[in-house]
């Protein structure tokens, strides 16, 4: 069954230092794979996305994400961290063209220590 | 601007009451779900709908009915509210539309749900 897991449930990182995180993803076939960001009481936003091409896709705000079909990953990454990208990230990934719903991982929790 | 919007913000219910939770989006997309979101699970796909008029059973539908009276409203219900169905809810909606074929979803800001 398709599935995706993020192995940290929360990461604290120094304010300037950079960040992981990590996702693994299980799926049979091309998968669509999404970063979403949820701040403190809010809903969900999409930080970026990937379909099949260039594994390395850019988001908003710094981040970055790269693909990986024979690890079966789909990390993100920052180069250096803010006080404000303190909130809770999913990765999430589509089974199928066309509009099916999300499947998430139970999502990291990034802490920003100054 | 379009947006996904939701009501109530907050609710608390008693056991075995009527629950509705609405969501309102005026992305004009065809597809609606709802979600739940509870620590240790992410978000879980409770129902989803194609267009005005129908609804599906996502991954976790048990306890919960929707309605989708049209293209911009999407309601989720519980008849016999319990407590085990606290939790946050997001709306979200999306289509399948583009060169790329495939449906970002666009969230609203979610509904907490108490039931004592």
């Amino acid at each position: 069954a398709q599935s995706v897991t993020q192995p940290d449930a929360r990461v604290t990182v120094s304010e300037g230092a950079s960040l992981q995180l990590r996702c693994k993803y299980s799926y049979f076939g091309t998968p669509y794979l999404f970063w979403y960001v949820q701040y403190p009481r809010q809903g969900l936003q999409l930080l970026l996305k990937y379909y099949p091409g260039d594994p390395v896709v850019q988001g908003v705000n710094g981040f970055e994400a790269e693909f990986s079909k024979s690890n079966s990953s789909f990390h993100l990454r920052k180069a250096s961290v803010h006080w404000s990208d303190w909130a809770v990230y999913f990765c999430a990934v589509t089974p199928y063209q066309g509009g099916r719903a999300l499947i998430f991982g139970t999502g990291t929790t990034v802490s920003v220590s100054p | 601007e379009a947006a996904v919007t939701q009501s109530p913000r907050n609710k608390v219910a008693v056991t075995g009451g009527k629950v509705t939770l609405s969501c309102n989006q005026t992305n004009n997309h065809n597809n609606m779900y709802w979600y739940r979101q509870d620590t240790g699970h992410g978000l879980r796909l409770i129902h989803y709908s194609y267009g005005a008029g129908s609804t599906e059973k996502g991954d976790i539908p048990d306890g919960y009915k929707a309605s989708r009276p049209s293209q911009e409203n999407f309601s989720l219900i519980l008849e016999l509210a319990t407590p085990s169905q606290t939790s946050v809810y997001f709306c979200a909606s999306g289509d399948a539309t583009g060169k790329d074929n495939y449906a970002e979803q666009f969230f609203g800001p979610g509904t907490r749900l108490t039931v004592l």
